[in-house]
């Protein structure tokens, strides 16, 4: 099993949508998580910390349930520049280096 | 611009050349990562630098990869005897503190090797 698997996508969905994003992981000693978003050819950029159960910031909210090691990322009112992928990210090791997801491409559309 | 940056932005090399890229991290961030990313996947950690003591090498790192930061500031990564797949996306990214999850990511160098 992968250390965080993610669902591939792509998703496609029309401006104004909602859409939500999943992801597990597997270390269940795991104790912060975060959401990157990489748009095509650039660096990963930090989204969303998400250290409790949950985090809210504007339109986007992450949600957490350690119980299934699952973290989600909803987006609400998708707008055109919300299109890129967006990675589920979990520190892993001493050196808290990040294990990444392989990411979820989404396409707002007009 | 106080954010990471790298140098070269893109690098085209032969099969069997050096080739060395550069990470200039945020000022006051004590910890230096690198990265490689492929088509499709997400980041995958090289390895790890806290100050100028390199602590964590990845698996990935194979003998051919050398990684410094003498000073424990900027950060060089070089690859000899380069391979076709080498050819990735070289992120570095830095963060501050001991406790702190969060990493910074620079623009990254765009290997190819034809």
């Amino acid at each position: 099993r992968k250390e965080v698997e993610q669902d591939p996508g792509p998703f496609n969905v029309p401006e104004g949508a909602t859409v939500a994003f999943n992801c597990t992981y597997s270390n269940s000693a795991s104790q912060s998580f975060f959401w990157y978003r990489q748009d095509c050819r650039k660096e990963p950029k930090l989204l969303m910390s998400v250290y409790s159960s949950g985090n809210e910031d504007g339109r986007f909210t992450a949600q957490l349930n350690r119980a299934s090691q699952y973290i989600s990322l909803l987006i609400r009112d998708s707008k055109l520049s919300d299109s890129a992928t967006y990675l589920c990210v979990v520190p892993s090791g001493s050196a808290r280096q990040l294990t990444f997801g392989s990411g979820t491409q989404l396409t707002v559309l007009p | 611009d106080t954010g990471v940056s790298q140098n070269p932005r893109h690098k085209i090399t032969k099969r069997g050349q050096n080739v060395t890229f550069r990470c200039d991290p945020i000022s006051e961030h004590n910890r230096l990562y690198w990265y490689r990313q492929t088509l499709g996947q997400g980041p995958e950690f090289l390895t790890y630098f806290q100050n100028e003591a390199q602590l964590e090498k990845s698996r990935l790192l194979s003998d051919r990869f050398s990684a410094e930061r003498p000073k424990g500031s900027f950060s060089t990564l070089e690859i000899q005897r380069t391979e076709q797949g080498d050819s990735a996306m070289y992120l570095c990214a830095s963060s501050f503190g001991l406790e702190s999850y969060e990493q910074y990511f620079g623009p990254g160098t765009r290997l190819t090797v034809t």
